[in-house]
């Protein structure tokens, strides 16, 4: 079966760091981009961050330009986010996707939880 | 950014009618293969979001045909010629065509 898993989420205080994790399970990347977006509680879907796999290009939403970097690992088919300098208004729903063509966004994970609170 | 907005934000439906929800973006989704990349998702309570349309009119595997995808300019749209339980939920419309890809702010479907 075709999917992304995420890991990595949790309880983290505001000015601190984190770094969530994708990997493909059934397949590989490769065909074009893989994607964070994020889900505020109770609202709806951000795009975050991505990357088009092959050529590296990355991409990064205004709000989390300069604190969240995208990273690739062609070897574990995984993607990372690293996430630094953490807001409570980052507290959301994180979720994995993967196009096989732009703005595909065919594969969804199961998503991981990032809550910043002190 | 492109601008995405949907409309209506919420739509009470009863079963068995249909029902249409609209997207506007606020530019040109012509990516430079010529392809618009406009994609259409459905999240229901719980659940990670999944994508019905893609490229504004190709129906992904699973999705019944009385769901469809059109576009008359700039304006896109989701219809469902006859709503069931199933279709409870929050749409969204999203564009893959510009970085960063952006999404509607969704329309919650609920049965009247």
């Amino acid at each position: 079966e075709v999917q992304v898993v995420e890991s990595g989420g949790g309880l983290v205080q505001p000015g601190t760091s984190l770094i969530i994790s994708c990997h493909a399970s059934g397949f590989i990347f490769g065909d074009y981009g893989v994607h964070w977006v994020r889900q505020l509680p109770g609202k709806g879907l951000e795009w975050v961050a991505g990357v088009i796999w092959r050529s590296g290009h990355t991409g990064y939403a205004d709000s989390v330009k300069g604190r969240f970097v995208v990273s690739r690992d062609f070897a574990r088919s995984a993607l990372y986010l690293q996430m630094e300098n953490l807001k409570i208004e980052d507290t959301a729903l994180y979720y994995c996707t993967y196009d096989s063509q732009p703005g595909g966004a065919e594969v969804w994970g199961q998503g991981t939880s990032v809550t910043v609170s002190s | 950014d492109v601008l995405m907005t949907q409309s209506p934000l919420s739509l009470p439906v009863s079963l068995g009618q249909p029902a249409s929800i609209s997207c506007s973006s606020s530019q040109s989704l012509v990516y430079r293969d010529g392809n618009t990349y406009l994609s259409w998702f459905h999240q229901r309570p719980g659940q990670s979001p999944r994508r019905l349309i893609y490229k504004v009119f190709d129906r992904d595997s699973g999705v019944p045909d009385r769901i469809s995808g059109g576009v008359s300019g700039t304006d896109f749209t989701l219809k469902i010629s006859r709503v069931e339980a199933e279709d409870v939920g929050i749409y969204y419309c999203m564009q893959g065509t510009h970085w960063p890809y952006t999404f509607g702010q969704g329309t919650k479907l609920e049965i009247k």
